[in-house]
């Protein structure tokens, strides 16, 4: 079984750009969860989406926000960077039902110049 | 006070001895229970999960869950330089799908 895979791996942007993000689920997993980590605030619950909808929110500014397609595929989009949001963005994807086990993707390494 | 707490060590213990990472969370409500492994660099890998109250062994890993003290914790025997990582504690809380994750013990294995 493939994994979750996470496009593209790593991005530099400026400030004030905005910058979109692409996570695939495992093959049948239909829950995706955004993550961000940084070295001062760990790991950091974004948003998770799950049958299209998101279905639970973390305490980021309406600048981070996300969607789900048909397939499970997941974007997350971030708008007018700032330098505070770089940062390694993670997902991880399990099929849905609470309580399941989260398997993460790669990250994306996003460094905000 | 933080919904899922770990010592940020580093722990250091010699290759050969048993590795011992302990969490507490603060959500009584919170079922499910989760142990990864990060390397430097990576992302996080998922070694165990623990839903009930007890111990949990996979090969050289058991993980202990206690609800009524509300502490998770993990053991390594017979650690390997190779288990050096950072391991995080993870636990949903809040109800529905939100995985709250601990900051993460750094573990030394020394030769």
């Amino acid at each position: 079984k493939a994994g979750v895979t996470q496009t593209p791996r790593y991005l530099i942007k400026t400030r004030g750009q905005q910058v979109t993000l692409s996570c695939s689920p495992i093959s049948g997993h239909r829950s995706v969860s955004w993550y961000q980590q940084t070295p001062g605030q760990g790991l950091q619950f974004l948003f998770e989406y799950f049958s299209e909808t998101q279905r639970n929110k973390g305490n980021f500014p309406g600048r981070f926000s996300g969607r789900q397609f048909s397939n499970s595929r997941s974007e997350m989009n971030v708008s007018t960077l700032e330098l505070g949001d770089s940062a390694l963005y993670l997902c991880a994807t399990s099929p849905g039902t609470e309580g399941n086990e989260q398997f993460f993707g790669p990250g994306t390494r996003l460094t905000v110049l | 006070q933080k919904e899922v707490e770990q010592n940020s060590g580093p722990l250091s213990v010699p290759e050969g001895a048993i590795a011992s990472l302990n969490c507490t969370y603060s959500d009584r409500v919170s079922q499910s229970f989760f142990w990864y492994r990060q390397y430097s660099g990576k992302s996080p890998e998922l070694i165990m999960s623990i839903y009930s109250n007890g111990d949990k062994e996979d090969g050289r890993f058991t993980a202990q869950l206690n609800k009524a003290s509300q502490y998770v914790s993990l053991l390594i025997r017979d650690s390997q330089p190779s288990d050096s990582a950072t391991y995080l504690c993870a636990a949903y809380t809040g109800g529905g799908n939100k995985l709250t994750f601990g900051t993460g013990t750094q573990l030394k294995v020394e030769l």
